[in-house]
């Protein structure tokens, strides 16, 4: 099937710095990619929907300035956590359905990026 | 936003059927319906996805009825590797922007 990746796997980083977490689909294009966050025990909350070329569309509630989000081309998109606090501490998920698929077929998710702010 | 209800937990044991029911009283008409797997510290995977009546593949079986107002997984004969968390969920706005649930925990016993 195919691929989605992310990277980092997972990150440190002090309080303050900014972080960036990429999301690549490895074999296909996708215009439109998904950021999703996990807290422990809980569901995937979308964040916002990332567009190629276009800004990213943001879920009510998350800070459109904090979590950047840029769709250069249609194998990347890259989610920056600005100003990191440690309640930014979570796993963050990115998933990516190919551009050539109509609506309702399989979406297919990163393997996850656990960012600790300490 | 699209809505589901299932169950918070389940427990079975090894070489068991279980079965998972999915509320969705608000899907759309072109909607499909569509099961993920969850390990921890891993990404969502995709399990089944169906419309209506049944769908088999080689790991489950998804049944929806025809109001399609709900959907059951099938997973015939877990194992201890089936514990996870499984969510079923609609695509809300087309292209896969898929809006999970709560899910389901299963934990499977030997």
């Amino acid at each position: 099937g195919a691929v989605v990746s992310q990277h980092p796997s997972w990150v440190i980083c002090k309080s303050g710095t900014s972080v960036k977490i990429e999301c690549r689909s490895l074999d296909f294009q996708a215009t439109t990619m998904f950021w999703y966050r996990q807290f422990p025990k809980q569901s995937l909350m979308l964040m916002a929907t990332s567009n190629e070329g276009s800004k990213a569309t943001y879920e009510q509630g998350v800070e459109k300035d904090k979590f950047l989000i840029n769709h250069a081309s249609l194998t990347l998109s890259t989610l920056t956590v600005t100003s990191a606090h440690p309640e930014d501490s979570s796993f963050y998920i990115c998933s990516a359905t190919p551009t050539r698929d109509t609506m309702n077929t399989e979406a297919f998710f990163g393997q996850g990026t656990r960012l600790t702010v300490v | 936003l699209a809505k589901t209800t299932q169950p918070i937990s389940m427990d079975s044991y090894e070489g068991q059927e279980v079965n998972i029911t999915c509320s969705h009283n608000n899907i759309a008409t072109n909607d499909y319906i569509t099961w993920y797997q969850q390990f921890p510290s891993q990404g969502p995977r995709f399990i089944i996805q169906g419309y209506k009546t049944k769908v088999t593949n080689e790991v489950a079986s998804l049944f929806i009825p025809a109001d399609r107002k709900s959907s059951t997984l099938s997973l015939p004969r877990v194992s201890l590797s089936d514990t996870a968390v499984y969510y079923c969920l609609w695509a809300a706005g087309g292209y896969n922007k898929l809006i999970f649930g709560a899910g389901t925990r299963l934990a499977v016993h030997p």
